[in-house]
């Protein structure tokens, strides 16, 4: 089972609509947790931090569930310029440093 | 500012060549982290640094794979021999320090075609 994973979609979405999608870790020690946003061909950037208490950022908000062990997404009014890969990330602090686990991703792309 | 700096942005070679991809991170950054990204396995940690000391080297897929941080500017990722399986993008990423913040900065990438 691998430690992070997505459901790779595509999530086609209408343009203001919104979209949600989930994303689950095995490791119940896992500590943090993050969105990353990919665009075709360009590196992973940083999205948001995920916290227990949920969070948003505009129309972005991200919810963590760690009796169940996943994390959730969900777009609001879904622009053009969300079209992308969304990836799921999971940190486990170790006594010698921490490393950061990617999930293989959802993609999404937003239709006019 | 510039970020993290890659080279060569892409390199195709034949099966049995050495691949020698470099990294540049960003500067004050103490950690150091060398990602492979393919379709099958998306994107996978082969090893990174804290301090140009290797702290976790468990993803690197066999002794066909090295990598040096000789200082706190540079580190190479090198393969010999290289074969049609190591075809993929592999970015480098650094971060200010304990990446509990989650904020890894990545390079642009630098993709690999092995023939």
């Amino acid at each position: 089972r691998k430690e992070v994973e997505q459901d790779p979609g595509p999530f086609n979405v209408p343009e203001g609509a919104t979209v949600a999608f989930n994303c689950t870790y095995s490791n119940s020690a896992s500590q943090s947790f993050f969105w990353y946003r990919q665009d075709c061909r360009k590196e992973p950037k940083l999205l948001m931090s995920v916290y227990s208490s949920g969070n948003e950022d505009g129309r972005f908000t991200a919810q963590l569930n760690r009796a169940s062990q996943y994390i959730s997404l969900l777009i609001r009014d879904s622009k053009l310029s969300d079209s992308a890969t969304y990836l799921c990330v999971v940190s486990m602090i170790k006594a010698a440093g921490n490393k950061l686990t990617f999930g293989g991703g959802t993609r999404v792309l937003v239709k006019p | 500012d510039a970020g993290v700096i890659q080279s060569p942005r892409h390199e195709v070679t034949e099966m049995g060549q050495e691949v020698t991809l470099r990294c540049k991170p960003i500067s004050g950054h103490d950690y150091l982290f060398w990602y492979r990204q393919t379709m099958m396995r998306g994107l996978e940690l082969l090893i990174y640094f804290n301090n140009n000391v290797p702290i976790d080297d468990s993803g690197m897929p066999e002794d066909r794979f090295s990598a040096k941080m000789p200082n706190a500017s540079f580190s190479t990722l090198k393969i010999q021999p290289s074969e049609p399986r190591d075809s993929a993008v592999y970015f480098c990423a650094s971060s200010p320090g304990a990446t509990n913040t989650g904020e890894l900065f990545f390079g642009e990438g630098s993709r690999l075609t092995v023939l």
